[in-house]
């Protein structure tokens, strides 16, 4: 199994300001995901990061409010943007398991915009 | 058109069976069936993926029929540690890159 650490586990951020999320796992793995799960909601997929290559990202997702970077096989970075209250969420970062369709997941940052 | 549908909430007893079922007429044919355990204030952990019949680990048991149009989790004696929203999710395998797509799920209350 994989372990992933992220960066930070909650922050309360003022709207207007940008927010850096780091996610570190413990072994190399060639795609990581980030999903974003807004209060008492079910997870959303963000974006799919490859390194070496831009993210793609989902429809209603954009670059611009959601960069991501992945500049080694172990870790990647999720900024989000010009924080609004309505980005107030659960932010995670997940890998590829062993299984065809497992996946692991941080624990996810918690962000509250006020 | 939602993938997978399932009921929002169920409530059962410590020492119980729960079993959730998940109704999922448009599953392709190279998807697997996949169901997550999320605890508050934590990722969702995988718990048991089955593509027909029967499938049985350590934590719990699916059930597929033969048209794989639904699919029932069972988790045998919950306990109160059990209390978790459970997702059930169809997804292709590997090749496509393990994009999962997340449901409503179903909250899974223990009471002692």
């Amino acid at each position: 199994s994989a372990v992933i650490s992220q960066k930070p586990s909650r922050d309360i951020c003022q709207r207007g300001t940008s927010l850096t999320i780091q996610c570190q796992v413990d072994s190399q793995v060639t795609m990581m995901f980030w999903y974003r799960q807004q209060p008492g909601q079910s997870l959303t997929l963000i974006a799919t990061a490859n390194q070496g290559s831009e993210a793609t990202y989902e429809s209603g997702f954009v670059i611009d409010k959601f960069p991501i970077s992945r500049p080694n096989l172990t870790f990647s970075t999720l900024t989000v943007s010009n924080m609004s209250p309505e980005d107030s969420s659960i932010y995670l970062c997940s890998v590829e398991g062993q299984v065809d369709t497992e996946a692991f997941f941080g624990q996810g940052t918690r962000l509250t915009v006020v | 058109l939602a993938k997978t549908t399932q009921p929002i909430s169920m409530d059962s007893y410590e020492g119980q069976e729960v079993n959730i079922t998940c109704s999922h007429n448009n599953i392709a044919t190279n998807d697997y069936i996949t169901w997550y355990q999320q605890f508050p204030s934590q990722g969702p952990r995988f718990i048991i993926q089955g593509y027909k019949t029967k499938v049985t680990n350590e934590v719990a048991s699916l059930f597929i029929p033969a048209d794989r149009k639904s699919s029932t989790l069972s988790l045998p004696r919950v306990s109160l540690s059990d209390t978790a929203v459970y997702y059930c999710l169809v997804a292709p395998r590997r090749a496509a890159g393990n994009k999962l797509t997340f449901g409503g799920g179903t909250r899974v209350l223990v009471k002692p």
